[in-house]
């Protein structure tokens, strides 16, 4: 069965420490891997996306992910967490069919 | 930019009442999906649309039905609103199977 499963419910982080976000999936096919990030109130807003290449992928916001086929993950760091980062962080994969799987999502905060 | 709207952001009905979600995008994109987001359990995807009249089953349709008669509108109906589907409805489009979801705002409803 296709699926994505983000460890971590909520996770908290002092502001300027490194953040690393974890993300699994089970995929029949070669996977198309998504970071998305939700700001209270709002929609998602793509953070970053691997379909193939090189498997350390930059993003917006200062975020990067790799994308480690054997381990069949995809996590997201942060070297250096900012307050506004706090939010929901949502991880997906999807293939040639286009629809996307989504994970349960992480919830970050962010300590002064 | 692209820009995805949805016709409400809050949304109170009751039960047994028909209910209309709309979404339009301005992108001409051809793909659009609806999601359902509840806490815990991510996004779960109800209907999307290939392109105009055409509409897919989701993991979660029982309770749905949508209509796309133009490419910029995508509609999501709640045929008879139950206490369950109290929820946060998300719309998305994207130009095709490789390319970034854009999602609204979303609506938040509640069914009394």
């Amino acid at each position: 069965a296709q699926s994505v499963t983000q460890p971590d419910i909520h996770i908290t982080v002092s502001e300027g420490a490194s953040l690393e976000l974890r993300c699994n999936y089970s995929y029949g096919a070669t996977p198309y891997l998504f970071w998305y990030v939700q700001s209270p109130g709002q929609g998602l807003q793509l953070l970053l996306k691997y379909f193939s290449g090189d498997t350390l992928v930059q993003g917006i916001k200062g975020f990067e992910a790799e994308f480690k086929r054997s381990q069949s993950s995809f996590n997201l760091r942060k070297p250096s967490v900012h307050w506004s980062d706090a939010a929901e962080y949502f991880c997906a994969v999807g293939g040639n069919t286009g629809k996307l799987i989504f994970g349960q999502g992480t919830t970050l905060q962010v300590k002064p | 930019d692209v820009k995805v709207t949805q016709s409400s952001r809050y949304l109170v009905k009751r039960t047994g009442e028909k209910v209309f979600l709309e979404c339009v995008q301005d992108m001409d994109h051809e793909n659009m999906f609806w999601y359902r987001q509840d806490p815990g359990l991510g996004l779960r995807l109800i209907y999307f649309s290939y392109d105009v009249k055409m509409k897919e089953k989701g993991d979660i349709p029982e309770g749905y039905s949508v209509s796309r008669e133009k490419k910029e509108r995508f509609s999501l109906i709640l045929e008879s609103a139950s206490t369950n589907q109290t929820s946060m409805y998300l719309c998305a489009s994207r130009s095709g199977p490789r390319e970034t979801q854009y999602f609204g705002p979303g609506t938040r409803l509640l069914v009394l």
